[in-house]
């Protein structure tokens, strides 16, 4: 079955970076896009960026322009989101989520998520 | 950005009952709208996509329907597992979430 599994919680200080991943199986990585999507303390669920992991291309929300990085390890079944510059307001739980478009057409729905991992930015 | 208004912010039924939840948009999204549900502590799970899809091992008992700016997400008869937030996400311009509904034990 899918499974997509992160990287355990993170505390960080304001102006740090950090880094999670996300490790899949049961499919076809090279398949399909993957999507970072974060939850944070009474907000909405607002979407990051996505990864073409087949050819490695990514786009990202013009929030986190200059901030994010998203890449893969396609050996390895690895995503990873990386986010620089952290404050206080980055306090999230940040979730990968699989794109149901397969042969990594961007459909923009999640059929599968990760299990989110808790990123708390604290001086 | 397309806003998504979710309503009502919460919805107080008893199992068996039907829960009707009503997702807004601030302009058309055609049929480009899927619902997520999310318990404490959990992922969400996919349940409709692009208005009126159910998403694999979704019961039947989860239905959508609607177009343009207004969706409805029924559930036709409230399991206790159902208990739960639902959110709308839309894949039209950007990707943009609800706020949520949640559907608590009345």
């Amino acid at each position: 079955q899918v499974l997509l599994v992160q990287s355990g919680a993170e505390v960080k200080k304001p102006g740090a970076s950090v880094r999670v991943s996300c490790k899949a199986s049961g499919y076809m990585f090279t398949d399909y896009t993957m999507h970072w999507v974060r939850q944070a303390p009474g907000q909405n669920f607002e979407w990051m960026g996505w990864i073409n992991i087949g050819n490695g291309n990514t786009k990202h929300s013009q929030k986190f322009q200059g901030r994010v990085t998203i890449s893969r390890d396609a050996s390895a079944r690895i995503a990873y989101m990386d986010l620089s510059s952290l404050r206080s307001e980055d306090t999230a739980v940040y979730y990968c989520a699989r794109d149901r478009g397969e042969y990594n057409w961007n459909y923009g729905t999640f059929d599968y998520w990760g299990q989110g991992t808790l990123v708390t930015v604290s001086s | 950005e397309i806003v998504l208004t979710q309503s009502p912010a919460t919805l107080s039924l008893s199992p068996g009952e039907r829960a009707t939840l009503s997702c807004r948009a601030s302009q058309s999204i055609v049929s480009y709208l899927a619902w997520y549900q999310q318990k404490p502590g959990q992922a969400p799970r996919l349940l409709i996509y692009d208005a009126s899809n159910r998403a694999t091992g979704i019961p039947a008992r989860f239905s959508g329907s609607g177009s343009g700016t207004d969706f409805t997400l029924t559930i036709s008869s409230l399991e206790p597992e159902d208990f739960a937030v639902y959110y709308c996400q839309q894949r039209s311009d950007g990707l943009t979430f609800g706020g949520g509904t949640k559907v608590e034990i009345k």
